[in-house]
């Protein structure tokens, strides 16, 4: 089974903290993303990668960063959080453009 | 841009109430259109995908259809443990961006 982990569950930061969220795949995905949920929003698409050290912008990138220096790792850094960057953070990976993504859990980001 | 809008926003069943959930998109040259399951707190559990208009998937009590404009995903004599929110996606031609909608939220009632 396809497996995406995501480095916490729950985490609380304040802001202007620098935050890392790593998230990993163990299925060799070469597509790997990062979205933000939040209610009546849905899932929005913040960066993703289509190989190592390669990243495209999606519909939300202003305040992120992303990193990818292995193809099993993907990384979501908030430069300087803010209370509005407070959302369920998901990461995805998939095989190829046109297949389905596969979710990790999720890590709920609340920033005071 | 590539859209797309899911009906009813919530929906509550008795068990055994067969019913649909809806999803309208508009799309430059579809790729792919993609349904979801996701229980609370947890990350999206695919569930189908449907490339072209007249194809039909199932998974036990489930049933995605496709048209040119929308898709449908049947819950034929729900469970309880049907209970979840239903995301429906799309992906146009030429580029790797998913577009989700907001979601059904589905309550099957013993």
């Amino acid at each position: 089974d396809v497996k995406v982990t995501q480095s916490s569950r729950y985490l609380v930061k304040r802001t202007g903290e620098k935050v890392f969220l790593e998230c990993v795949q163990d299925m060799d995905h070469e597509n790997m993303f990062w979205y933000r949920q939040d209610p009546g929003l849905g899932l929005r698409l913040i960066y993703f990668s289509y190989d190592v050290k390669m990243k495209e912008k999606g519909d939300i990138p202003e305040g992120y960063s992303v990193s990818r220096e292995k193809k099993e790792r993907f990384s979501l850094i908030l430069e300087s959080a803010s209370t509005n960057q407070t959302s369920m953070y998901l990461c995805a990976s998939s095989y190829t453009g046109e297949q389905e993504q596969f979710f990790g859990p999720g890590t709920r980001l609340t920033v005071l | 841009e590539d859209q797309v809008t899911q009906s009813p926003e919530a929906l509550r069943l008795q068990e055994g109430e067969s019913s649909s959930l809806n999803c309208s998109y508009t799309v430059s040259g579809l790729r792919g259109l993609f349904w979801y399951r996701q229980d609370p707190g947890k990350g999206p559990e695919f569930l189908f995908t449907l490339y072209s208009a007249g194809e039909e998937k199932e998974k036990e009590r489930l049933k995605a259809t496709l048209t040119k404009k929308e898709s449908f995903l049947h819950i034929t004599a729900p469970k309880p443990e049907d209970s979840a929110t239903y995301l429906c996606a799309v992906q146009g031609g030429g580029y790797q961006k998913v577009t989700f909608g907001t979601g059904t939220k589905l309550q099957v009632i013993p």
